[in-house]
């Protein structure tokens, strides 16, 4: 059973261009979570998305951030216009169910993203 | 809001000796995890532990769920537990299974 895949796994982008980070849950999972952790900085929870639907944003940036997960392929992470301060990794995370006594979030490699 | 707070921030071991990784949460969770950030950044489950102990080889630990706690045992360290171990709850609100990271404890294993 395959662990969670992140790609790409580094990614370089000069400022204002636009990044894209995927993420493919492990079999059997239908939500997913990203964090991203930014240098000298804990890991910090961003947004949970099941098929079609983001749950909950609460941990987005206001602006040039998004995410999806659509019915078929891997969530997408999108950043536009990016700025020196988004380099950091970003994690994404799945799970089978979230209400309930089972709810263990399993972690993909991270995309190491450089903004020149 | 509430806080995840680990302790030692920092620890450095020689190889062979046992330690004891701590987690002190302010409110009540859902959920509990243990996860070791190797030198290369990936993030290794250890243990998915909302109360009780479990035990993985060398590594165990156990939450006390009602004292607000979780401690990480490692025993016979090794130079691979090298990494920063983290702690990550699930608020017992939350109904999105979210989680709340420490800013965890970095341990160097000397050989």
């Amino acid at each position: 059973n395959a662990g969670v895949m992140q790609n790409p796994r580094h990614l370089v982008r000069r400022r204002g261009q636009e990044a894209r980070l995927r993420c493919s849950p492990m079999k059997g999972h239908s939500h997913v979570y990203w964090y991203r952790q930014l240098p000298e900085e804990g890991l910090k929870f961003m947004v949970y998305l099941q098929k079609e639907n983001i749950i909950d944003e609460s941990g987005m940036p206001k602006e040039r951030f998004s995410a999806e997960f659509p019915k078929e392929g891997p969530s997408i992470l999108r950043i536009q216009q990016v700025v020196r301060g988004d380099s950091a990794a970003y994690f994404c995370a799945s799970s089978p169910v979230v209400a309930g006594s089972y709810n263990e979030q399993f972690f993909g490699p991270g995309t190491r993203l450089t903004v020149l | 809001g509430i806080q995840v707070e680990q302790s030692p921030p920092d620890l450095i071991l020689q190889e062979g000796a046992n330690s004891t990784l701590r987690c002190n949460f302010s409110d009540s969770v859902n959920n509990l995890q243990w996860f070791h950030q190797n030198p290369w950044g990936q993030l290794i489950n250890l243990f998915y532990i909302p109360s009780g102990t479990k035990q993985n080889g060398r590594l165990s630990a156990t939450t006390v769920a009602t004292e607000r706690y979780s401690l990480l045992y490692i025993s016979s360290s090794q130079t691979t537990d090298s990494g920063v171990y983290f702690c990550a709850v699930e608020l017992g609100s939350s109904n999105t299974g979210k989680l709340i990271f420490g800013q965890g404890t970095t341990l160097q294993v000397k050989p």
